[in-house]
């Protein structure tokens, strides 16, 4: 079965500093990868997912992030933090065939410091 | 286009009673999902539908149960709610048209609370 790890539930950085947030799946095939963002009392929105071609997926907001299957990951960049950032950040995988759903990881909390 | 909507925002029920929770997905798009995230468990799938059918079920005990109709609205019941069905509730819908790859849409969510 598919499995999502998110590294850190909780990740904090200073406004204007690099973001990381790590993602690792399992899975031989090489499945479809999403980020989702979740603000407080919200639901998620799609920062931006791979599917086949470019390894490099920009998104929404700045972010982006970058498949890389020899190392199964698929890890959340954006160059520069803002406040606006502080949210909870979610990696998700489908994989590339049959018919079983999203499965997210856990979650990373993002704080921003000003 | 407006957005998922999900209605009660905001739920106090008691150990034993049921519960419907509802879900309008964007106007055109056809797949709906259902989500339960809690802090111990974080999202689980609970079950999708499209066109009317149950296309998928995630791993949960048959009080949770769902339905989709014919204008893609879909609701969700809870029967014989326990304390740990306390969550919140998220519904996602898609366009039903690019498969595995479709991009999901997710609504603000409810928040059940159980006593």
């Amino acid at each position: 079965a598919q499995s999502v790890t998110q590294l850190g539930s909780h990740v904090s950085v200073s406004e204007g500093a690099l973001v990381l947030l790590r993602c690792n799946y399992s899975s031989s095939v090489p499945p479809y990868l999403f980020w989702y963002v979740q603000y407080p009392n919200q639901g998620l929105q799609l920062l931006l997912k791979y599917t086949t071609g470019a390894t490099l997926v920009k998104g929404i907001n700045g972010f982006e992030a970058e498949f890389k299957k020899s190392e199964t990951s698929f890890h959340l960049t954006k160059p520069s933090a803002h406040m606006s950032d502080a949210a909870e950040y979610f990696c998700a995988v489908r994989p590339n065939s049959g018919n079983t759903p999203l499965v997210f990881g856990k979650g990373t909390r993002l704080s921003v410091i000003a | 286009k407006a957005g998922v909507t999900q209605t009660p925002r905001y739920l106090i029920k008691t150990r034993g009673q049921q519960v419907t929770l509802s879900c309008s997905p964007i106007s055109g798009h056809r797949s709906v999902s259902w989500y339960q995230q809690t802090p111990g468990q974080g999202l689980q799938f609970l079950f999708e539908y499209f066109s009317e059918t149950q296309r998928n079920k995630g791993n949960f005990p048959g009080r949770f149960s769902g339905r989709q109709f014919s204008n893609s609205r879909s609701e969700m019941n809870v029967s014989t709610l326990e304390l740990g069905d306390s969550a919140l509730y998220l519904c996602a819908s898609s366009p039903g048209t690019s498969g595995l790859t479709d991009t999901q849409y997710f609504g603000p969510g409810t928040r059940l609370t159980v006593l």
